[in-house]
């Protein structure tokens, strides 16, 4: 059963600094793996995807990385801003059309 | 660019009650997907329809049925509603490429608050 584990729980940092948010992931077979934003009582932005056969993708200030065989991947915030306080989930796509979440990280960028 | 569209937005109900909600993926998306995420936990999948069929099943409830119409939209219907089913439903869609291509990015709605009391 696939099971997928982000750290930390909880972060806080200043505005401005650069910070790393960590998922795992048990079952390397996967499809893809996404990321996704989530503000108090909303729903879920896709932030980035990456395809199995991928090593990394970029959008803006954000750069997630996978390396599938170990089962991990990184996203990557650049000069972190008051805007991006949200919750940060990620979900693997196992076969079949469901995707697996982590519990996510909540993070607080202080002003 | 449109978005998944889910109504109603926040739904109240009594236990043993009935509860449907709706949902209009993004044009020419063929595949339409539910999640429950309960208070404070991460998005739990209930169900999936590709082309009008169901396609993937999860964690869904006996008492909750879905199905996908003509128009591509889709209704998850809830019965004999317990207190445990408060929570934030999902719909999401994406357009599937096939399995060897690896997956479209999944959308999602802003979610449908169910609250049972």
């Amino acid at each position: 059963k696939q099971e997928v584990t982000q750290i930390p729980a909880a972060l806080s940092v200043p505005e401005g600094e650069n910070l790393v948010l960590n998922c795992s992931f048990t079952d390397s077979a996967i499809y893809n793996l996404q990321w996704f934003r989530q503000d108090p009582g909303k729903g879920l932005t896709s932030l980035l995807l990456i395809q199995s056969s991928q090593r990394e993708q970029t959008s803006g200030r954000l750069n997630a990385s996978l390396d599938k065989s170990s089962g991990r991947s990184t996203l990557y915030i650049a000069a972190s801003q008051p805007g991006d306080s949200a919750t940060y989930l990620c979900a693997v796509r196992p076969r079949g059309n469901k995707l697996v979440f982590g519990a996510g990280t909540i993070l607080r960028v202080k002003s | 660019a449109a978005g998944v569209i889910q109504s109603p937005r926040h739904l109240i109900k009594e236990k043993r009650e009935t509860a449907t909600l709706k949902c209009y993926p993004i044009p020419r998306h063929d595949t339409v997907y539910w999640y429950q995420q309960g208070p404070g936990q991460d998005p739990q999948f209930l169900i999936s329809f590709y082309e009008k069929m169901q396609s993937d099943k999860g964690s869904i409830p006996d008492r909750f049925s879905a199905q996908q119409f003509s128009d591509y939209h889709s209704e998850l219907n809830m019965s004999s509603l317990e207190l445990g089913d408060s929570a934030l439903y999902f719909c999401a869609s994406s357009l599937s490429q096939g399995a060897a291509v690896g997956g479209n990015t999944i959308y999602f709605g802003e979610g449908s608050w169910l609250t049972v009391v």
